[in-house]
């Protein structure tokens, strides 16, 4: 089965915009979907966006989602970025089995 | 809004068992699969097994195939996450995922197993 691999961290101040990356280590990154997770300290995860780029009814549209298959990678961004946004985010994608990012907290200063 | 919740964990010594729940009653969809993920203290997430096609399909992650067992009763739309042969590693907080048919997973309130002597 492949890996996904994320930065440890980012950080970025109010109101600017950040990217995460989840790197594919083996197969196309565009032949599954990619899930995101947010998981705030102490909660259970929540699905920001699935199907690579579609978001759960209630997500801001700050969220948003992409891939490129030069780098093998997906990627999260979130614009005008709010201390609310602050957590560990989670890719996901699957191939025989479910597969995770190792999580990539975002601190905004 | 879709509530879960998973029951069942607790203190259980290494080489124990425990049967863990998730009520899916209330699910305003039929779920395409159910997952079982857990995430140890200050961890990531890991994939631990998978019910599809019907809940005919399972799947496992090989540190707990042989141990643990995966079912879904449709009486009681409740998920089940048998687990026998406990070991230290397997101690982590455990979420039940239904996904619908788009692929969107649902996550609900862990339940936590610790296995310690």
């Amino acid at each position: 089965n492949f890996m996904l691999t994320q930065p440890p961290s980012v950080s970025a101040s109010p109101g600017k915009t950040v990217t995460i990356s989840c790197t594919r280590s083996s197969g196309n990154i565009a032949t599954t979907y990619v899930q995101w997770l947010q998981q705030r300290p102490g909660r259970a995860p929540t699905t920001v966006l699935f199907d690579d780029n579609e978001r759960p009814s209630g997500v801001s549209d700050r969220f948003s989602g992409s891939y490129d298959t030069s780098s093998n990678s997906a990627s999260l961004t979130i614009s005008g970025l709010k201390t609310e946004d602050e957590a560990v985010y989670f890719c996901q994608s699957y191939d025989s089995s479910r597969v995770f990012g190792g999580g990539t907290r975002l601190t905004v200063l | 809004e879709v509530h879960l919740l998973a029951s069942g964990g607790g203190l259980v010594q290494p080489g124990g068992s425990l049967r863990l729940s998730c009520a899916a009653s209330a699910l305003p969809f039929t779920s395409q699969a159910m997952d079982w993920v857990r995430q140890a203290p200050g961890k990531g997430l890991e994939w631990v097994s998978t019910i599809s096609d019907h809940y005919s399909k399972t799947a496992y992650t090989d540190s707990v195939k042989g141990r643990f067992t995966i079912s879904w009763d449709t009486s009681k739309h409740t998920l089940y996450l048998q687990m026998n042969s406990l070991t230290v590693e397997d101690s982590a907080v455990y979420f039940c995922v239904p996904y619908d048919i788009s692929g969107r997973g649902y996550w609900g309130q862990g339940t936590l197993v610790t296995v310690s002597s």
